[in-house]
């Protein structure tokens, strides 16, 4: 069974400017996540999607952050303008279910370095 | 606001040692629990988990403790090998609402041969 697929896996940009992260997950899991992984600290949801629609995005800083999971299946993760304090790994994680404790999967991630 | 608080940031341990890390939580909302393992370089994966109804779970040679009246939950690792070197995070997640899984900070453990 193929994992989550990320891209790119490094991406080096100056502040101020774009960029965008792809995930497609694994076949069939209706919710999508995106955490922040800065490093020596725990993930941090920024979006949680259920299909197509949006459940949780609380944590996600919609002035420069926006995300998008179009047909219910891959997703991209934009950041525009950047600030230094983006440098993260961003980590997409799929399940089957959102409810019932069901185990995330998470692809190996896109780690970022604003400069 | 952290809402799993972990500890240690950072564990060594010789090998064939018991490694032991500790989460506690505040919200008695949670009702699933699990431990995630990273290697450097990849994305975490389930390890273990555990509900509040059960005071102990074993897998092999990993076992969860947990104490509902002390909101705190801990991870053994019995006979830890050098392939057990990664770092792990505690998690928590509760019904209802989003059901968003909350991640403590990371323990970052070295299992020396």
């Amino acid at each position: 069974e193929a994992g989550v697929a990320q891209s790119p896996r490094y991406k080096i940009i100056e502040k101020r400017q774009s960029v965008a992260f792809w995930c497609n997950p694994i076949s069939g899991h209706a919710t999508l996540y995106w955490y922040q992984q800065i490093l020596g600290q725990g993930p941090k949801l920024l979006i949680q999607f259920q299909n197509n629609g949006v459940v949780d995005d609380s944590q996600l800083p919609k002035d420069r952050f926006s995300a998008e999971r179009l047909k219910g299946v891959d997703s991209t993760l934009k950041i525009q303008p950047a600030k230094l304090e983006d440098s993260a790994v961003y980590l997409c994680a799929s399940s089957f279910l959102a409810s019932g404790g069901r185990e995330l999967f998470f692809g190996e991630g896109s780690r970022l370095t604003v400069l | 606001q952290q809402q799993v608080k972990q500890s240690p940031q950072s564990l060594i341990v010789q090998k064939g040692g018991i490694s032991i890390i500790n989460c506690a939580y505040e919200n008695t909302a949670f009702d699933y629990f699990p431990w995630y393992q990273q290697f450097p370089g990849k994305g975490p994966a389930l390890l273990i988990a555990i509900r509040p109804d059960v005071s102990e779970k074993k897998e092999g040679r990993f076992t969860i403790s947990f104490n509902k009246s002390a909101k705190q939950f801990s991870l053994h690792i019995m006979d830890s090998q050098p392939g057990d070197s990664a770092t792990y995070f505690c998690a928590a997640k509760s019904v209802g609402g989003s059901e968003k899984l909350v991640f403590g900070k990371g323990t970052k453990l070295t299992v020396n041969p």
